[in-house]
């Protein structure tokens, strides 16, 4: 069975704080992807990153960042220097035998 | 056309009538999923074809709920004798190959059953 947690419903920052969204997720499979997508307010989903069950290194671009731990079935994903345009819906996600979606992370950054 | 277009954007459908949703995905790309999107909620795996071949269909709630792709390119969500739980945004994507490839969103088709 797959599952996607993300505890997190719904955050809220004050513009250039730091803010990191967690999630957990669990599989019985040895090869699968973790996908972070962000939904803004106009609906579609914009994929931000992919990576394999093999490769546990730690990923920066730009303000984005990913921490990627087997040993405790995280994917947690952090922005640095929060701005208002990252305001949207976070959604982890899970690809083992079909693509699994968390229940989203709502991030509201204030002016 | 550059993404994954859905038709309609919206529709209302009075309860009990039968709708039809329409994905047009990147071209070249070979898998195509449909996912159910409640309000507040994460997008729900509907279905998933490779090509024509749909691999996985458990996410299908009823026997109302049917999808094709008859010629490994456009895919029909059609829903027959909607109910007012079946509202939600139908979101379609589709991806190069494969679950484990990056999966490229339309902007959904909003349901509501009144």
């Amino acid at each position: 069975a797959q599952k996607v947690t993300q505890a997190q419903t719904e955050i809220s920052v004050v513009e250039k704080e730091d803010v990191t969204l967690d999630c957990v997720y669990e599989t019985r499979d040895t090869t699968y992807y973790l996908f972070w997508y962000k939904q803004p307010p106009s609906g579609e989903l914009v994929f931000l990153i992919r990576r394999n069950s093999f490769d546990e290194q730690n990923e920066i671009s730009g303000r984005y960042s990913w921490n990627f731990q087997k040993s405790t079935s995280s994917f947690n994903f952090t922005i640095t220097a929060s701005q208002v345009v990252d305001s949207a819906v976070y959604f982890c996600a899970l690809s083992a035998n079909n693509l699994f979606f968390g229940t989203g992370t709502r991030l509201t950054v204030i002016p | 056309g550059a993404g994954v277009s859905q038709s309609p954007r919206y529709k209302v459908a009075k309860r009990g009538q039968d709708v039809a949703l329409r994905c047009d995905p990147i071209s070249g790309h070979v898998s195509l999923f449909w996912y159910q999107q409640a309000l507040g909620q994460g997008p729900e795996f509907l279905t998933y074809f490779q090509n024509e071949a749909q691999l996985d269909k458990s996410g299908l709630p009823s026997d109302r709920f049917f999808a094709e792709r008859p010629e490994g390119s456009v895919s029909t969500l059609k829903i027959q004798r909607t109910q007012q739980e079946d509202s939600a945004v139908y979101l379609c994507a589709s991806s190069l190959q494969g679950i484990w490839t990056e999966a490229f969103f339309g902007q959904g088709t909003r349901l509501t059953v009144v």
